[in-house]
């Protein structure tokens, strides 16, 4: 039972340098997330994909970009890498819409922004 | 904007007492939930109350809602070195797939 998988676990990147974050999901779900998460802050949305083909930002987008590549995948890419999205980036899943489901996470992504 | 704001930020307790932690948010919400972070891991489901709910329970865990002040409370009794983890607490706003928002946790320490 692997549920949500992200890729890479750690990264370190140099300032301006792009990458993109991996996540994918074994469950079936149809919506999506990507959160970031600073120390004393929580955690932060970024992006949402409420269904495979539909991505919306969240409250901190900028700086990123998304992709639903298909129902179990969804991306996250920093395009121009700067020290503030120095972060742990934790990717999530729930099985659609209706309000009342919890989410289920991957173990993150530790980046490092030199 | 942090939508709760978790009370504690740190608590340290022996092992087999109670455990008290208290949320707060500012907005109407349709549901809210706790999450459970051990030390380099992602965030684990614990409980959902909805907001027409006044108290819920799975195991040892107990769960208060206050809609009135804003508030929900996380109960783990008779805690166990196990349970030595951040704990949040996120509210969904519904309408919909858009999103958790996050308090800033508890960090809980229980000492052997």
């Amino acid at each position: 039972n692997a549920g949500v998988t992200q890729t890479p676990k750690f990264q370190v990147l140099k300032t301006g340098q792009s990458m993109t974050l991996q996540c994918a999901q074994d469950m079936n779900h149809n919506s999506m997330y990507w959160y970031r998460q600073d120390p004393g802050m929580g955690l932060r949305l970024i992006y949402y994909s409420a269904s495979e083909g539909t991505t919306d930002k969240g409250e901190v987008p900028n700086g990123y970009n998304v992709s639903r590549l298909n129902k179990r995948e969804f991306s996250l890419r920093l395009e121009s890498a700067a020290p503030s999205q120095t972060s742990v980036y934790f990717c999530a899943s729930k099985m659609d819409r209706a309000w009342n489901q919890p989410q289920h996470f991957g173990d993150g992504t530790r980046l490092s922004i030199l | 904007s942090q939508q709760g704001e978790e009370d504690p930020q740190a608590l340290s307790i022996q092992e087999g007492e109670n455990a008290t932690m208290n949320c707060s948010y500012k907005t109407s919400i349709n549901n809210l939930q706790w999450y459970r972070q051990n030390s380099g891991r992602g965030l684990v489901h614990l409980i959902l109350i909805r907001s027409n709910e006044r108290e819920k329970h799975s195991g040892r865990l107990r769960v208060t809602l206050d809609t009135s002040k804003k508030s929900s409370s996380l109960l783990i009794t008779a805690s166990r070195a196990a349970d030595t983890a951040s704990y949040f607490c996120a509210t969904d706003k519904g309408g919909g797939a858009d999103g958790l928002t996050f308090g800033k946790g508890t960090h809980l320490i229980i000492q052997p």
